[in-house]
């Protein structure tokens, strides 16, 4: 089944300890993406990937990290969380051109 | 740069009435338009999309919308909805280069019995 993959689905976590949220599609897409989810917000762009090795800032990139060392991952490191980082967070791939994008199921983080 | 306004935050309607969505949205390029639903506890799904060509676009499950260039408009509409559709529904626009997507803040639409 063509998919996009995240994990984990919940997390929390204690301020200023890093993790990562995994992403993994199996459709050999180029472009990949980090969305955040807030209520009254839409979806915000953090990071976006057009290929391997290839990454830019979207339009809330401030204290997120990623890296596209394979074109299938795309993992969202987040060194040092803060509360303001709580949110639901989607990954997303499309392939070149107009095709609109498969979206992971979301990864619910809470910061205390 | 891109913006996409979505005009209502929440649209209660009864079952089997007709409903539209409100998008308009800002460019100064030429855009590609898309409609997204999520459903609740899961990611977004592409609906439909406006790429060129015919100005109405149509979905698999009854909805359609309709690219109005000089109103920079791309409402959603059904003319019948069902309990399963309510969801939250975003517009979305990128430029024809594919790049960059910029989302809408979201319609929650509640159908009631």
């Amino acid at each position: 089944e063509a998919q996009v993959t995240q994990n984990p689905r919940y997390l929390i976590t204690v301020t200023g300890k890093k993790l990562t949220v995994t992403c993994s599609q199996n459709m050999n897409h180029e472009y990949m993406s980090w969305y955040r989810q807030d209520p009254g917000l839409g979806l915000r762009q953090i990071y976006y990937s057009m290929n391997v090795e290839v990454t830019d800032k979207g339009d809330v990139p401030e204290g997120y990290k990623v890296s596209r060392k394979e074109k299938r991952n795309f993992p969202l490191i987040l060194e040092s969380p803060s509360p303001n980082q709580t949110s639901l967070y989607f990954c997303a791939s499309k392939p070149w051109g107009d095709y609109g994008y498969t979206f992971g199921s979301g990864t619910r983080l809470t910061v205390v | 740069a891109q913006s996409v306004t979505q005009l209502d935050s929440q649209v209660p309607v009864f079952e089997e009435a007709p409903v539209e969505l409100r998008c308009n949205y800002s460019s100064s390029v030429s855009v590609y338009l898309f409609w997204y639903v999520q459903y609740p506890n899961q990611g977004l799904q592409l609906l439909l999309k406006y790429l060129s060509g015919s100005t109405l676009v149509e979905s698999i499950n009854g909805f359609e919308a309709e690219f109005n260039k000089s109103q920079t408009s791309f409402h959603l509409r059904k003319p019948s909805v069902h309990i399963s559709d309510t969801a939250e529904y975003f517009c979305a626009v990128s430029g024809t280069g594919g790049f960059k997507t910029i989302f809408g803040a979201g319609t929650r639409l509640f159908v009631k019995a």
